[in-house]
C-alpha cells in the first residue's frame, strides 16, 4: 500500500485564492520531504525541501513567499500556493525518504487555477 | 550542475516485444539511480533503485544497468504488454536522502 499519502488528489481554484496541499508519511517518519512540480510533458523539478522543525530549503528561481513550506511534524508537510495565478496550475508532488530505503512519492495534486 | 537525458521522448513497440529504454547524465559522481513509472496525472512509482557501487537490479521482467563512468543507465524491458504503457522515468541523486534528478521521461504505449 502507499507509503506517502498528499491530499488533495486535484483542486480548482479562483486567481488570487491560496490552496493547500498536504502531504503524510503513513508509517514511517520523515525528517526531511521533497517537493517537486511538473509541467505537462516536462520533467519533475525540484521545488523546495522540507525540513522537520526548521525552515525549507528553495531551489533557485523558486519564490519561498508564494510557496509556503511547513513541516511541523515528522509525518506531515504541507505546501501552500499563496494568491494563486492560471500559471501556477502544475502537478505539484510531494516526496519522502524511508530510513536508506528509496524515495516514495505522494500520488500528487493536479492544480487548476481560474 | 547534474542534468539527466532520455532519449526518445516517446516511443510505441507492438505487444511482446523487448525494449531497452535509455538515460544518460552528466555527473557521474551519483549515489544512485532510480528508475520510475508514472502513469498520466498519477503519482510515480518506484520500480528499480541501483546504488552507485552496483551494475544492475532486476525485478520480474525488468532489467536496469549502471555505467557510472559512462554516465549512462538503461531499463531493459522484456516481453513488452499494453500494461507496460506509461512514462518511464530516470532520476539521480548525489547522496543518500537527497533529492532527485529527474529525465524529461521516455513515454511508451505497448500496442496489443
Amino acid at each position: 500500500g502507499a507509503v506517502v499519502s498528499q491530499h488533495p488528489s486535484w483542486v480548482i481554484c479562483k486567481s488570487g485564492t491560496s490552496v493547500k496541499i498536504e502531504c503524510r508519511s503513513l508509517d514511517f517518519q520523515a525528517t526531511t520531504m521533497f517537493w517537486y512540480r511538473q509541467f505537462p510533458k516536462q520533467s519533475l523539478m525540484l521545488m523546495a525541501t522540507s525540513n522537520e522543525g526548521s525552515k525549507a530549503t528553495y531551489e533557485q528561481g523558486v519564490e519561498k513567499d508564494k510557496f509556503l513550506i511547513n513541516h511541523a511534524s515528522l509525518t506531515l508537510s504541507t505546501l501552500t500556493v499563496t494568491s494563486a495565478h492560471p500559471e501556477d496550475s502544475s502537478f505539484y508532488i510531494c516526496s519522502a525518504h524511508r530510513t536508506n530505503e528509496k524515495l516514495f512519492f505522494g500520488s500528487g495534486t493536479q492544480l487548476f487555477v481560474l | 550542475k547534474q542534468e539527466v537525458t532520455q532519449i526518445p521522448a516517446a516511443l510505441s513497440v507492438p505487444e511482446g516485444e523487448n525494449l531497452v529504454l535509455n538515460c544518460s547524465f552528466t555527473d557521474s559522481a551519483i549515489y544512485n539511480l532510480q528508475w520510475f513509472r508514472q502513469d498520466p496525472g498519477k503519482g510515480l512509482t518506484s520500480l528499480l533503485l541501483i546504488q552507485s557501487s552496483q551494475r544492475e537490479q532486476t525485478s520480474g521482467r525488468l532489467n536496469a544497468s549502471l555505467d557510472k563512468s559512462s554516465g549512462r543507465s538503461t531499463l531493459y524491458i522484456a516481453a513488452s504488454q499494453p500494461g507496460d504503457s506509461a512514462t518511464y522515468l530516470c532520476a539521480v541523486s548525489l547522496g543518500a536522502n537527497s533529492k532527485l534528478t529527474f529525465g524529461k521521461g521516455i513515454t511508451l504505449s505497448v500496442r496489443p
